[in-house]
């Protein structure tokens, strides 16, 4: 059956290291693959896109990687603060648009 | 630039009636989709307009959830007879192209509960 699933529901780092999150699917062929920052009370937040001929996308201190062999992406973000605390999910996009699919989500907490 | 607006941000309903919920998409958005998250679950795809036409409506879970993009600007969603298993969050979002490479900018949802 078709799944996706990220790391941990839950993630505490300390401020300055860095946070790697990890979302892995199954019996999908994305043509491209999003995460999303989503914060309580509001809509999820775009943050990077990458395609499945790409390898690595980097955006200021975010970095997405992106391996359709192992069905696996990993979202870094490197010298983190406690503002980066939020859920981010992993969105796999299956129709070129037309709908996509998320993952439940890791509540990354930075602490001070 | 105006983001995608969505309202009421919260509505509460009896079992049985019916509620009308409305995204307003980024000015110039041809793509609006509708998306909701129930509780404890992923955040699940209802449907896909493009300008005033359904693209795909493969995620609406019954007949009783209507969807409508006069127009091809606003969108609005009514669910009528409401049920308890209709409650979540309703989220719109909308993209000028499909495919963006820019994503897509979501709403803040509508939090409906049925009660």
């Amino acid at each position: 059956s078709q799944k996706i699933e990220q790391n941990s529901e839950a993630l505490n780092i300390q401020e300055g290291k860095t946070a790697t999150l990890t979302c892995n699917y199954t019996n999908y062929s994305p043509a491209y693959l999003q995460w999303y920052r989503q914060d309580p009370g509001r809509g999820p937040v775009f943050l990077l896109l990458i395609r499945e001929n790409e390898k690595e996308k980097r955006k200021e201190r975010l970095k997405v990687t992106f391996d359709t062999t192992l069905k696996q992406s990993l979202f870094h973000i490197t010298a983190s603060q406690p503002a980066d605390s939020a859920t981010y999910l992993c969105a796999l996009d299956v129709r070129y648009g037309q709908n996509f699919v998320f993952g439940p989500g890791t509540r990354l907490s930075v602490l001070p | 630039e105006a983001g995608v607006t969505q309202f009421p941000s919260h509505s509460v309903i009896e079992k049985g009636q019916t509620v009308t919920l409305r995204c307003d998409p980024i000015s110039g958005h041809d793509n609006l989709y509708w998306y909701r998250r129930v509780m404890g679950k992923e955040i699940k795809f209802l449907l896909h307009f493009v300008k005033e036409s359904k693209q795909d409506e493969s995620g609406m879970p019954n007949n009783r959830f209507l969807a409508e993009r006069t127009g091809g600007t606003y969108s609005t969603l009514k669910v009528q007879p409401a049920e308890l298993e209709d409650s979540g969050v309703y989220f719109c979002a909308s993209s000028q192209d499909t495919g963006s490479t820019d994503g897509y900018t979501f709403g803040s949802g509508t939090r409906l509960t049925v009660v």
